[in-house]
């Protein structure tokens, strides 16, 4: 079954703290892997996808296809970066989510 | 720039009564979705459409039906509303063909007492 994992339901960091958000995955064949985030009171959002490469507002994402694995990276946390994040995986026609992490950066 | 539409935003329901989520885009997407959001859940697919006339199922699909009659809408049928139809429902649209940046409605809160 296709499977998205993110192990922790909170985290909590201070500001300028390095953080990772933790993000299993378990599909057959070759999912495209992305981040979305959800700030508060705002909608969900893309926020990067691992076929671009790209780093968005410091987060970086890398695929391990030997893990299956594909963690979120920040090396210095801000305030502003507090928010739920999901990771999820799509293929053949559906698009599945973890059950999200809540960050807090803490001044 | 209207996106995704979801109406209504908030709506409480008796057990038993039948309502339906309304999704509507602008942007001509092949693809649409319907989630429930459950907190410690995360995100659970209901349905999926990729394109006008064609929709399947996805993690949690029991309690809900959905059409796909124009590539603009996609609405979601609650037939016998239940308790643990309790959550805030997502609908969200893209282009679809592996493009995973997909566009978000507002979401509609939905209690059912």
């Amino acid at each position: 079954a296709q499977r998205v994992t993110q192990p922790e339901k909170l985290l909590s960091v201070f500001k300028g703290a390095p953080v990772e958000l933790k993000c299993n995955y378990s599909y057959s064949g070759s999912p495209e892997l992305f981040w979305y985030v959800q700030y508060s009171r705002q909608r969900l959002q893309l926020l990067l996808r691992h076929i671009s490469r790209e780093s968005i507002k410091g987060f970086t994402a890398d695929l391990n296809k030997g893990e299956t694995s594909f963690h979120l990276k920040k090396p210095f946390a801000q305030e502003e970066d507090s928010a739920m994040y999901y990771c999820g995986g799509y293929n053949n026609n559906d698009m599945r989510f973890g059950a999200g992490t809540r960050l807090t950066v803490k001044p | 720039n209207a996106g995704v539409t979801q109406t209504p935003k908030f709506r409480i329901l008796k057990i038993g009564q039948s309502m339906t989520l309304q999704c509507a885009q602008d942007m001509n997407h092949n693809y649409m979705y319907w989630y429930r959001q459950d907190p410690g859940m995360g995100l659970k697919l209901i349905y999926y459409s990729v394109g006008a006339g064609i929709t399947d199922k996805g993690e949690v699909p029991n309690g809900y039906n959905v059409s796909r009659s124009t590539t603009e809408d996609f609405p979601l049928r609650l037939e016998l509303a239940a308790p643990s139809q309790t959550s805030v429902y997502f609908c969200a649209s893209n282009v679809g063909e592996g493009n995973t940046e997909a566009f978000f409605g507002q979401g509609t809160r939905l209690t059912v007492v």
